[in-house]
């Protein structure tokens, strides 16, 4: 069965600085792996998408993540955050079928507080 | 604009009434999911639907139903809401390639 952990619940960065959010997935083949933001009262915004092919995933708001499948990993990291990025970010792991459902796995989530 | 829409955002019920919660989508999709998600809890998935006359309960049991008779539109309904039934409620849809477009969500709280 396919799952996805994020260890940390809630992180807590300064502005500018930098950011790694942890994700790690069990998955029995190439998985493909997401990475949500939620804004307070919102639904869940795609930031990035690894599919296959470079493991290093541009995508929005000037994040990137690395798919490390040795480590089974696919931390999403912003060289300087902005008072903005604050929300919960969620981890998701796709591909198994399940009677035809391609099934999508969410991580419990991680909620970023940018400090001044 | 494609998208995805719910109505209504929030919505505060007495017990024992009837609801439905509406999403409709403007992008095509086949693809439909009804996700639960509670404060610290991950997405559960309770429905989803692959085209037009086609729904599947999803992962977590729930006393919702739904129904996709257009390909637009795909309504969760509670018979008898219950306190029990109090959380956020996401609508989604998705192309091929598992890519999720969520809707902005439905706050229920049944009082």
């Amino acid at each position: 069965a396919q799952s996805v952990t994020q260890p940390d619940i809630h992180i807590t960065v300064s502005e500018g600085a930098s950011l790694e959010l942890r994700c790690n997935y069990s998955y029995g083949a190439t998985p493909y792996l997401f990475w949500y933001v939620q804004s307070p009262g919102q639904g869940l915004q795609l930031l990035l998408k690894y599919f296959s092919g470079d493991t290093l995933v541009q995508g929005i708001k000037g994040f990137e993540a690395e798919f490390k499948r040795s480590q089974s990993s696919f931390n999403l990291r912003k060289p300087s955050v902005h008072w903005s990025d604050a929300a919960e970010y969620f981890c998701a792991v796709g591909g198994g079928n399940s009677g035809g459902y391609q099934k999508v796995t969410f991580g419990t989530g991680t909620k970023l507080q940018v400090i001044p | 604009e494609a998208d995805i829409y719910q109505t209504p955002r929030y919505l505060v019920i007495g017990t024992g009434k009837k609801i439905t919660l509406e999403c409709s989508q403007t992008m095509g999709h086949d693809k439909m999911y009804w996700y639960q998600q509670d404060p610290g809890m991950e997405l559960h998935l309770i429905h989803y639907s692959y085209g037009v006359n086609s729904t599947e309960k999803g992962d977590l049991s729930s006393e919702s139903t739904v129904s996709r008779i257009r390909t637009e539109h795909f309504p969760l309904t509670l018979e008898s809401a219950r306190p029990s039934h109090t959380s956020q409620y996401l609508c989604a849809s998705s192309d091929r390639g598992r890519t999720y477009t969520f809707g902005s969500g439905t706050r229920l709280t049944v009082v």
